[in-house]
């Protein structure tokens, strides 16, 4: 069974641009929840899609959008980038029944110039 | 609101040491428990979870009770390894919050031969 697939790996952009980070999930995977990692705050909650619905967000500016598509693949936008956006954002995928247990893809690296 | 607090890092142990790792949290209702593990380079992994109190979750030698009374959930191992080196993240989820966990802050684990 295919994991959790994060696509760019890594990338570098510059203040002011915008960024578009995709995952794909475990198949039957209807769940899709993001997740940024920086050595300073940790890992913080940004948002869960569910059958395309947004069901949980976390406290971030609106410049951090999502959506999922039909498929369950999940895209996330950063919209004005920010020095402080510099991170590892995860992605991960689960069923959607919540016991919390989430997969986790190996994450998209960005830096911001 | 809920949130989880670890002890700090980095915890530097020599092989065959018996590891505790502590864990603490303030949550409203019942959370789920969860220690995930994050090696080098790679996304989150789940290491074992514990869904009510007095449970015992535990996975490749490591274990952790769901302490209610003392809203604790220490990480415990008898005999680390090197391949043990890792990041741990205790971690959280509210009962029908889907992909929403809150994280620690982590802990990095270096075992030494």
């Amino acid at each position: 069974k295919a994991g959790v697939t994060q696509t760019p790996r890594y990338l570098i952009k510059t203040r002011g641009q915008q960024v578009t980070l995709s995952c794909s999930p475990i198949s039957g995977h209807r769940s899709v929840s993001w997740y940024q990692q920086t050595p300073g705050q940790g890992l913080q909650f940004l948002f869960e899609y569910f059958s395309e619905t947004q069901r949980n967000k976390g406290n971030f500016p609106g410049r951090f959008s999502g959506r999922q598509f039909s498929n369950s693949r999940s895209e996330m936008n950063v919209s004005t980038l920010e020095l402080g956006d510099s991170a590892l954002y995860l992605c991960a995928s689960s069923t959607g029944q919540g016991t919390g247990e989430l997969f986790f893809g190996e994450g998209s690296r960005l830096t911001v110039l | 609101g809920n949130s989880v607090t670890q002890m700090e890092g980095p915890v530097t142990l020599s092989e065959e040491a018996f590891l505790t790792i502590n864990c603490t949290y303030t949550a409203t209702g019942y959370p789920s428990l969860f220690w995930y593990v994050q090696y080098p380079g790679e996304g989150l992994q789940l290491l074992l979870k514990a869904t009510k109190a007095d449970d015992k979750g535990s996975n490749k030698g490591f274990e952790a009770t769901y302490r209610k009374e003392t809203t604790s959930f220490h990480l415990e191992k008898g005999s680390v390894q090197v391949s043990d080196s890792a990041v741990y993240f205790c971690a959280l989820s509210d009962y029908n919050q889907g992909g929403k966990l809150i994280f620690g802050q982590g802990t990095e684990l270096s075992v030494k031969p």
